[in-house]
């Protein structure tokens, strides 16, 4: 039972445009929500995250937002440069201590 | 600050074996996750050490136990391999207790092949 959903197994951007990433979720219980890039041959890397109580949280290039309402979130990244290009996973935690995470997305940024 | 480290980076083991895989958490951090990621698909929870006990476990036999030291480094043992254990395996680790930070940091895993 996937319950956090990345319905866009790739999506490919120009250098110095916005990358739109999206992920959906169906348990109401989650209270706090990261992104995570990981290259080939490396573990993820934590790059951004969101409290429940939120709905849009800021870092650089990188913002976050949440719809609570519609259970989804979406990465932004803008520009979007090519040491980008990595697959970026959704993880959303419940009130216990697992992460529950996506299949991910690959982006590829090209110049 | 050191990051998380584990052991070995890759490992071929045959069906009906048992493995042992290390990790060493982020200096400061009291708390290991492990995870088992399959091809094409994201990381899935096996289970959390806290302080030396087991706090949490994912959907997984029994087969799969684990244990974490004093110094907060974790090992994690899978019995009776099966060709499905073929994945690699990412240990997190992150502060739990008082002052608990909800991120995981993650190592480079550990590439498990059963043949």
């Amino acid at each position: 039972d996937q319950q956090v959903k990345q319905n866009s197994p790739s999506l490919s951007v120009q250098e110095g445009r916005i990358s739109i990433l999206n992920c959906d979720y169906t348990n109401s219980m989650f209270d706090y929500f990261l992104w995570y890039k990981k290259y080939p041959a490396e573990g993820p890397t934590f790059l951004i995250s969101i409290s429940s109580i939120k709905d849009k949280n800021e870092d650089g290039r990188f913002t976050v937002f949440l719809n609570k309402s519609a259970k989804h979130l979406s990465l932004h990244i803008v520009p979007s440069q090519p040491g980008d290009s990595a697959v970026y996973f959704c993880a959303a935690r419940n009130s216990g201590y697992a992460l529950n995470f996506g299949k991910g997305t690959s982006l590829l940024v090209t110049p | 600050e050191t990051g998380v480290t584990q052991s070995p980076t890759h490992l071929i083991k045959t069906r009906g074996q048992q493995v042992t895989l290390r990790c060493s958490s982020q200096s400061g951090h009291n708390t290991v996750s492990w995870y088992q990621q399959a091809l094409g698909q994201g990381p899935q929870f096996i289970f959390q050490y806290y302080r030396e006990e087991e706090n949490g476990r994912g959907n997984f036999p029994p087969r799969f136990s684990g244990l974490q030291f004093p110094n907060y480094s974790s090992e994690l043992n899978v019995n009776a391999l099966e060709l499905d254990d073929s994945a690699l395996y990412l240990c997190a680790s992150s502060l739990g207790g008082a002052g608990a930070s909800y991120e995981q940091y993650f190592g480079p895993g550990t590439r498990l092949t059963v043949t």
